[in-house]
């Protein structure tokens, strides 16, 4: 059974840093691209990253690009997302997604963690 | 960026009737060296992470009751629900994988 357990969350300062992480179990970790997307409270989703199967590579949403950090490490079965430099509108839950396609291909989310909440504030 | 436009943004069923949520993208999402349209639809309810219920537009997930169906290609798209149940009330997005990702605005469905 695929599991994705999220951690990491929580209320932060703006200008703050915060790390998320993503445990990932019951599929080949390394042969599947992973992503973050995240949810403004009320409000609909949005991709914010990616990182191919090695982490050589990732890819970024223009709100987040240069701020955010997504990185991987095969040999934990794990994900994470570095946010700095965190603003009032990062407040958000964030999820992080399993593709549904093995390898680096184009591919929809086929399963989500059950989200982790990050609020901005002073 | 392509932009995935959802109608309606509410939409009131009776149970047993059959629902219908439309999603429109600004450019085309089918992808001619596979002939797939790179659109899936996802359901969310209260407090749970997002469902994946179709992918290229028209595959249904395993697992997924054969009542929701997926249509449509290139730029229009359509979920259909053909007989409402109580469970399905949700919200529903539309999701473009063909450039990075962009979902639609999501489409409210309640029991009238």
């Amino acid at each position: 059974e695929v599991q994705l357990l999220q951690s990491g969350g929580g209320l932060v300062q703006p200008g703050g840093s915060l790390r998320l992480s993503c445990a990932a179990s019951g599929f080949t970790f390394s042969s599947y691209v992973m992503s973050w997307v995240r949810q403004a409270p009320g409000k609909g989703l949005e991709w914010v990253s990616s990182i191919s199967l090695s982490g050589a590579a990732t890819y970024y949403a223009d709100s987040v690009k240069g701020r955010f950090a997504v990185s991987r490490d095969n040999s934990k079965n794990m994900l994470y997302l570095q946010m700095n430099s965190l603003r009032a509108e990062d407040t958000a839950i964030y999820f992080c997604a399993k593709r549904g396609c093995i390898g680096d291909v184009i591919c929809y989310f086929e399963y989500w963690g059950q989200g982790t909440r990050v609020t901005v504030s002073s | 960026d392509i932009v995935m436009t959802q109608s309606p943004d509410s939409l009131a069923v009776s149970l047993g009737e059959r629902a219908t949520i439309n999603c429109k993208s600004s450019q085309s999402v089918l992808y001619s060296s596979s002939n797939k349209n790179h659109l899936a639809w996802y359901q969310q309810k209260p407090g749970q992470p997002p469902k994946l219920l179709i992918y290229w537009a028209s595959t249904r997930e395993s697992g997924v009751p054969d009542r929701f169906s997926g249509s449509g290609s290139g730029t229009d798209f359509t979920l259909t629900i053909s007989s409402l149940q109580a469970e399905d009330v949700a919200v529903y997005y539309c999701l473009q994988f063909y450039n990075t990702y962009t979902f639609g605005q999501g489409t409210k469905l309640e029991i009238k």
